[in-house]
């Protein structure tokens, strides 16, 4: 089954306290993205990453990192996560020229 | 930058009836893509709709259509004959369809639609 897939769906965390949010698909897609979804705000892109090695900033991508070892995963980095990061987060792919962007599951982070 | 804006946070209908969702963009660009997603309480997020800017036809999907009106930047949903699956979180979407652009889906705040049975 094609599909995107995020682990943890939920974390609870501190102040400080680094984390990874992993992302991977099954698809071969070239194109991948990181988007966090705020009440009143929609969605918006952290980070994206065209190909293996190939990242770029979004729309919001401070106290963020990511890293594109392998076509398939597209890990999300909070070194110093803050409560202001505490949000529902959806990583995201899309062949190249195709239409379709296909979503994970969403993860949702609260930090105290 | 481009911005897409959804001036309604809620909405309700009553089942069976037909309901229109609005959204409007800002852009410089004369191609572009513009979507509709669902998200449902799951949370997972799914294209109902697409329409390419090229096209004058207006996109439809079963009993999901689209308004789009190019010169006005506007890009309605019309969902006919409600039914209670469709009660969920709607986002407007939009994607430049080459350039740095590309990589991104500027999201408009999203409409909670409610059905009433």
């Amino acid at each position: 089954e094609a599909q995107v897939t995020q682990n943890p769906r939920y974390l609870i965390t501190v102040t400080g306290k680094k984390l990874t949010v992993t992302c991977s698909q099954n698809m071969n897609h070239e194109y991948m993205s990181w988007y966090r979804q705020d009440p009143g705000l929609g969605l918006r892109q952290i980070y994206y990453s065209m190909n293996v090695e190939v990242t770029d900033k979004g729309d919001v991508p401070e106290g963020y990192k990511v890293s594109r070892k392998e076509k398939r995963n597209f890990p999300l980095i909070l070194e110093s996560p803050s409560p202001n990061q505490t949000s529902l987060y959806f990583c995201a792919s899309r062949r190249q020229g195709d239409y379709e962007q296909y979503f994970g599951p969403g993860t949702r982070l609260t930090v105290t | 930058a481009q911005t897409v804006t959804q001036s309604q946070p809620e909405m309700s209908v009553q089942e069976a009836e037909t309901v229109t969702l609005s959204c409007t963009y800002d852009t410089s660009e004369s191609d572009y893509y513009l979507f509709w997603y669902k998200q449902p309480p799951s949370r997972q997020m799914i294209l109902v709709i697409r329409q390419e800017a090229y096209k004058q036809q207006n996109a439809t999907e079963n009993r999901f259509s689209v308004n789009f009106q190019k010169a006005a930047k506007s890009f309605s949903l019309k969902i006919s004959d409600s039914q209670l699956g469709d009660a969920a979180m709607y986002f407007c979407a939009y994607r430049n369809p080459r350039g740095k652009g590309a990589q991104k889906l500027v999201f408009g705040q999203g409409t909670r639609l409610t059905i009433n049975p």
